[in-house]
């Protein structure tokens, strides 16, 4: 199973930049590692989607490592509305189709 | 563009209840997923389907079922309703195969079982 694990929570102040690492031990050679926000009350939305090394675009850049064993979302310059909880999302072992969420990450930014 | 579209977007059932929640796509998209996100928690995977006839079940499938005869609808049904079964659920779609895609997703349907 590729299941993933980040940490449960993190908080930062505005301005700071902010790094949340997903593990994802049994990556599948084909799958993508993708990166959500969710908001109370709404669906996730898209952030970020990476297969190796590094990906940015304009809100977020994603580190990957050669192993592809674990991914870090990087949020530059937070500000209050980054306050959201963070998904990464991969594929469940080889079945890439069977899309599992983990438990998240909650960030609370601070003014 | 309407996206995925869920309804109803609220409902109160009283236990042993039955009811369907619809979702609808119109973006041509094989794959549809339903999750459910309990208060405070993350999204656990109920059912989900590669293309009409075709369904599989996720991590929480107990107490539901799914069907998927066309390409734009993967209703979820809840039989004989639970308190255990108060949730939001979201419907999800995704183009094509998983890598390199993004999945689209409802607003969510608020289910309350009393």
């Amino acid at each position: 199973l590729a299941k993933t694990t980040q940490p449960i929570s993190m908080d930062s102040y505005e301005g700071q930049e902010v790094n949340i690492t997903c593990s994802h031990n049994n990556i599948a050679t084909n799958d993508y590692i993708t990166w959500y926000q969710q908001f109370p009350s709404q669906g996730p939305r898209f952030i970020i989607q990476g297969y190796k090394t590094k990906v940015t675009n304009e809100v977020a850049s994603l580190f990957i490592p050669a192993d592809r064993k674990s991914s870090t979302l990087s949020l530059p310059r937070v500000s209050l509305s980054d306050t959201a909880v963070y998904y990464c999302l991969v594929g469940e072992g080889d079945n890439t189709d069977k899309l599992i969420f983990g438990t998240g990450t909650r960030l609370q930014v601070f003014p | 563009n309407a996206g995925v579209t869920q309804t109803p977007k609220f409902r109160i059932l009283k236990i042993g209840q039955s009811m369907t929640l619809q979702c609808t796509q119109d973006m041509n998209h094989n794959y549809m997923y339903w999750y459910r996100q309990d208060p405070g928690m993350g999204l656990k995977l109920i059912y989900y389907s590669v293309g009409a006839g075709i369904t599989d079940k996720g991590e929480v499938p107990n107490g539901y079922n799914v069907s998927r005869s066309t390409t734009e609808d993967f209703p979820l049904r809840l039989e004989l309703a639970a308190p255990s079964q108060t949730s939001v659920y979201f419907c999800a779609s995704l183009g094509g195969g998983w890598s390199g895609n993004t999945i689209y997703f409802g607003e969510g349907s608020w289910l309350t079982v009393v």
